[in-house]
């Protein structure tokens, strides 16, 4: 039981460049998040999707477009990243009201 | 808004030391408190939680009260570990949005 999946672990782009990180989940949790974390703020929410078909914006979504492919996977993607956007990207899942369980986090620089 | 303040680190102890790590909160009505541990490359775990006003939650032989009076929610452990060594952070639910929002975290390294 792998739980959440997240692709790739460390990422290095250039600025303006896009990519997309994959997260994917096999516990049937019909919730996954996006969430930022950086030094000295703590963890910030990205993007939301409460079930398959609907996501919405969470605290800084600015810079990021998210999808729910279907109920097992949610990706971020970047279409032009700038530096402001180096941080440790984790994804989470939760049901209803459960606790959130997070992936192992994607580590990104622009340079 | 709600917003969580926890205590900056880094906190370092010694084995076997006692642990505080102090969190407060802003909220609305009557919101849930968490307790999420990160170890080193690992992403977050719930470590523990309560509810309302006076319940304890405990696990690992950490405990933290919510007290609704003093709008805290501080982690404590008798005695520490070497592999207890890893980020904390005190985090809230509830409102409108029902969101989770996480304190910046305090970074405990215990020394054997």
């Amino acid at each position: 039981n792998a739980g959440v999946t997240q692709t790739p672990k460390f990422q290095v782009l250039k600025t303006g460049q896009s990519m997309t990180l994959q997260c994917a989940q096999d516990m049937n949790h019909n919730s996954m998040y996006w969430y930022r974390q950086d030094p000295g703020m703590g963890l910030r929410l990205i993007y939301y999707s409460a079930s398959e078909g609907t996501t919405d914006k969470g605290e800084v979504p600015n810079g990021y477009n998210v999808s729910r492919l279907n109920k097992r996977e949610f990706s971020l993607r970047l279409e032009s990243a700038a530096p402001s956007q180096t941080s440790v990207y984790f994804c989470a899942t939760r049901l209803n009201n459960s606790p959130l369980h997070f992936g192992n986090g994607t580590r990104l620089t622009v340079t | 808004g709600n917003s969580v303040t926890q205590m900056e680190g880094p906190v370092t102890l010694s084995e076997e030391a006692f642990l505080t790590i102090n969190c407060t909160y802003t909220a609305t009505g009557y919101p849930s408190l968490f307790w999420y541990v990160q170890y080193p490359g690992e992403g977050l775990q719930l470590l523990l939680k309560a509810t309302k006003a006076d319940d304890k939650g405990s696990n690992k032989g950490f405990e933290a009260t919510y007290r609704k009076e003093t709008t805290s929610f501080h982690l404590e452990k008798g005695s520490v570990q070497v592999s207890d060594s890893a980020v904390y952070f005190c985090a809230l639910k509830g409102g409108a949005t029902n969101k989770l929002i996480f304190g910046t975290g305090t970074l405990l390294a215990v020394q054997p």
